[in-house]
C-alpha cells in the first residue's frame, strides 16, 4: 500500500529535550516536505527537500532540522524544544514531475506537547 | 506570491443538503494547480479534488465538485447531498509551477447536522 509513516503519532516532551519524528515514503517520491498546523492558520511549511542530500527551507523553518540521506526518509529534529513548537505536524511527499499538478501524500500527523 | 483566502471559519447544515466551502487565491502565476483536503477528527489529511488552472472544466469526484472561476481567483468546493460523515475541516490550497509548496488557506470546518 502506497503511503506515508510518520512516528510517533503522539509525543509529550519537556523544554530542551532533543527529538525526532521520523517520516518514511515507500512511493519512490523525489520531494518531501514537513509542515507544522496550528488553528487559525492552517498548515505552514518547515522544510522541504528535492531529493537525497537536496534541503531547504520554508516559511517556519526556525528551531527545526532536517536531513535527507536516504530517498524514502526524511526526519524532522527538534534539537531544542520550546513549548512554541507545541503543534501538529505533518510530513508529507509527491514526485516533482509536472509540479504544480502533483498532489501531496501526507502522514497520519504527529502531535507534539513541549512542557 | 500565493496565498489562499477561506472566509468561512465554521459552517453548519442540515444532512442531505448540498453545501459550498469558499476559497480564493491570489497569484500571478498562469500556471497553478488548487487541491481541496479533508481533515476529520482522527486528524488525517485526505486528498478531495484537483483543479488545474489550464482545465477548462470544473473537476468533479463522486459527490464532490470544484466550481472553479479563473477570473474570480475562486475554487469553491461543492459537497452534494452532505451527509454526517462529512463533518470536518476542509483546507484548500494551492501549488504554483516551480514553487515548493503548497500553500494552504486557514480551514473550514464543517458541521453536518441529523
Amino acid at each position: 500500500e502506497a503511503q506515508v509513516t510518520q512516528n510517533p503519532r503522539y509525543l509529550i516532551t519537556v523544554t530542551g529535550k532533543k527529538l525526532t519524528v521520523t517520516c518514511s515514503q515507500n512511493m519512490n517520491h523525489e520531494y518531501m516536505s514537513w509542515y507544522r498546523q496550528d488553528p487559525g492558520l492552517g498548515l505552514r511549511q518547515i522544510y522541504y527537500s528535492m531529493n537525497v542530500e537536496v534541503t531547504d527551507k520554508g516559511d517556519v523553518p526556525e528551531g527545526y532540522k532536517v536531513s535527507r540521506k536516504e530517498k524514502r526518509n526524511f526526519p524532522l529534529i527538534l534539537e531544542s524544544p520550546s513549548p512554541n513548537q507545541t503543534s501538529l505536524y505533518f510530513c508529507a511527499s509527491s514526485h516533482l514531475t509536472g509540479v504544480f499538478r502533483e498532489k501531496l501524500f501526507f502522514g497520519s500527523g504527529t502531535q507534539l506537547s513541549v512542557l | 506570491a500565493q496565498k489562499i483566502t477561506q472566509t468561512q471559519p465554521g459552517m453548519f447544515v442540515q444532512e442531505k443538503e448540498a453545501v459550498t466551502l469558499d476559497c480564493t487565491y491570489d497569484t500571478s502565476d498562469q500556471s497553478y494547480g488548487l487541491f481541496w483536503y479533508k481533515q476529520p477528527s482522527s486528524g488525517e489529511m485526505i486528498f478531495l479534488i484537483y483543479q488545474g488552472s489550464y482545465d477548462e472544466q470544473n473537476a468533479t469526484e463522486g459527490r464532490y465538485s470544484l466550481n472553479f472561476q479563473k477570473a474570480r481567483k475562486s475554487a469553491n468546493l461543492v459537497i452534494s447531498a452532505s451527509q454526517l460523515g462529512d463533518s470536518a475541516m476542509y483546507f484548500c490550497a494551492m501549488r504554483e509551477e516551480g514553487a515548493q509548496k503548497l500553500v494552504f488557506g486557514q480551514g473550514t470546518r464543517l458541521t453536518i447536522n441529523p
